[in-house]
């Protein structure tokens, strides 16, 4: 079975910094990778999602994250963080192949911003 | 299009009781799964419904049940209530392989 870790589970950084949220997962092959944004009290946003070729995605919000087999990781980045960044993030991802959707989520991490 | 919807988007009901929650896919998606998101336990996957046919189904008890209408609408149902399955409960579509679209969540408060 599949398995997400997210190693921070809070963060806090400045307006205008850059940020990095760290996701290692645990699967016999490549797995579908996703990155997920929850905001207090709503449902969950994705931002970005990696099921093969270039290892590099762009997403939504100016997100972006990077596939690195070797490290089982996909780690998300943003160059420059808005006040209105602050939130929840998840890591997911699906087993390819499985017959079914369903997703498997890391803990979350949640992020503080500084005006 | 319209997102996701779930109703009620609040409930509160005491231990014992049996609640059953309602979810709307987007249009033209067959497959709805349901989570549980707890501070303690996260996101936790309940089942997954495709074409009105369970494809899959996590570890819960069988107080959790499902099911799946001819036009995608989607309920689960949970009986006996405990003290536990105080939760956001989050209902997602998904059209394509994997990619799901979230509703807002029905927050349940059990008393």
């Amino acid at each position: 079975a599949q398995s997400v870790t997210q190693p921070d589970i809070h963060i806090t950084v400045s307006e205008g910094a850059s940020l990095e949220l760290r996701c290692n997962y645990s699967y016999g092959a490549t797995p579908y990778l996703f990155w997920y944004v929850q905001s207090p009290g709503q449902g969950l946003q994705l931002l970005l999602k990696y099921f093969s070729g270039d290892t590099l995605v762009q997403g939504i919000k100016g997100f972006e994250a990077e596939f690195k087999r070797s490290q089982s990781s996909f780690n998300l980045r943003k160059p420059s963080v808005h006040w209105s960044d602050a939130a929840e993030y998840f890591c997911a991802v699906g087993a390819p192949g499985a017959g079914s959707y369903q997703l498997t989520f890391g803990k979350g991490t949640k992020l503080s911003v500084i005006p | 299009k319209a997102g996701v919807t779930q109703t009620p988007r609040y409930l509160i009901k005491t231990r014992g009781q049996q609640v059953t929650l309602s979810c709307s896919p987007i249009s033209g998606h067959r497959s709805v799964s349901w989570y549980q998101q707890t501070p303690g336990q996260g996101l936790q996957f309940l089942f997954e419904y495709f074409s009105e046919t369970q494809r899959n189904k996590g570890n819960f008890p069988g107080r959790f049940s499902g099911r799946q209408f001819s036009n995608s609408r989607s309920e689960m149902n949970v009986s006996t209530l405990e003290l536990g399955d105080s939760a956001l409960y989050l209902c997602a579509s998904s059209f394509r392989e994997y990619e799901q679209f979230f509703g807002p969540g029905t927050r349940l408060t059990v008393l």
